[in-house]
């Protein structure tokens, strides 16, 4: 069965560093995603993107978030400047349609900022 | 430093027996619902899902109801296994819209 695979699984990062976590979706999905999940709490929407622009996000997608689709497999979210609020598990997601079809998740990148 | 998460309801159930986890949802927007599974260390794994015009679904030893006058959600389990052990969250997302919003979740513990 075809799934999300992200890399790395884990990232220690210095506060103030950039990190970028990469993610390859589905093959023949369309709309990707970013969701955080700090530990402990809920799963957290974090941006959609879709033909090449992001399509929603959140309050929490500041401007210290970007993402990219670099070529035709990859899926990146890259944090500019990480802060010690950062730290929690990064999941990413596809589907093949943008509503009333499942979004289909990743394992995730535990991101830990010292 | 610590973290302060939230505290998940439990629900344990003896094996073989059939299990029901349930969700209530806030949003009266919500059109499209879906349960995800989450086992230690993974990410959410899709279970099934609904829409709203519906107000049942089933799949393989799973069903979904939807009570939307109630704004409730629930994921029943057939004969559960050791190996359904995990934590479940539902999972709404409102019309037109891509972002999911998950609840809090439940963690099911399968009793051998």
């Amino acid at each position: 069965e075809p799934e999300v695979t992200q890399t790395p699984s884990h990232q220690v990062t210095q506060m103030g560093q950039e990190v970028i976590l990469r993610c390859v979706p589905i093959s023949n999905h369309l709309y990707f995603y970013w969701y955080r999940q700090i530990l402990g709490q809920k799963v957290e929407f974090l941006v959609s993107f879709y033909n090449n622009e992001i399509s929603e996000k959140s309050e929490i997608f500041d401007d210290q978030f970007s993402v990219e689709r670099p070529d035709g497999s990859n899926f990146t979210l890259k944090i500019r400047s990480t802060k010690l609020e950062d730290s929690a598990m990064y999941f990413c997601a596809s589907s093949e349609a943008g509503i009333n079809q499942p979004q289909h998740f990743g394992d995730g990148t535990r991101l830990s900022i010292l | 430093g610590e973290s302060v998460g939230l505290h998940l309801p439990t629900l344990s159930v003896q094996e073989g027996d059939n299990s029901i986890i349930n969700c209530a949802y806030s949003n009266s927007a919500s059109d499209y619902f879906i349960w995800y599974k989450q086992e230690s260390g993974k990410g959410p794994q899709f279970i099934i899902d609904i829409r709203s015009n519906m107000d049942k679904r089933q799949g393989q030893r799973v069903t979904v109801l939807l009570n939307k006058t109630v704004k409730h959600l629930s994921l029943q389990i057939a004969a559960t296994q050791p190996g359904d052990s995990a934590v479940y969250f539902c999972a709404e997302t409102k019309g037109g819209y891509q972002k999911v919003t998950f609840g809090t979740g439940t963690k099911l513990q399968v009793i051998p």
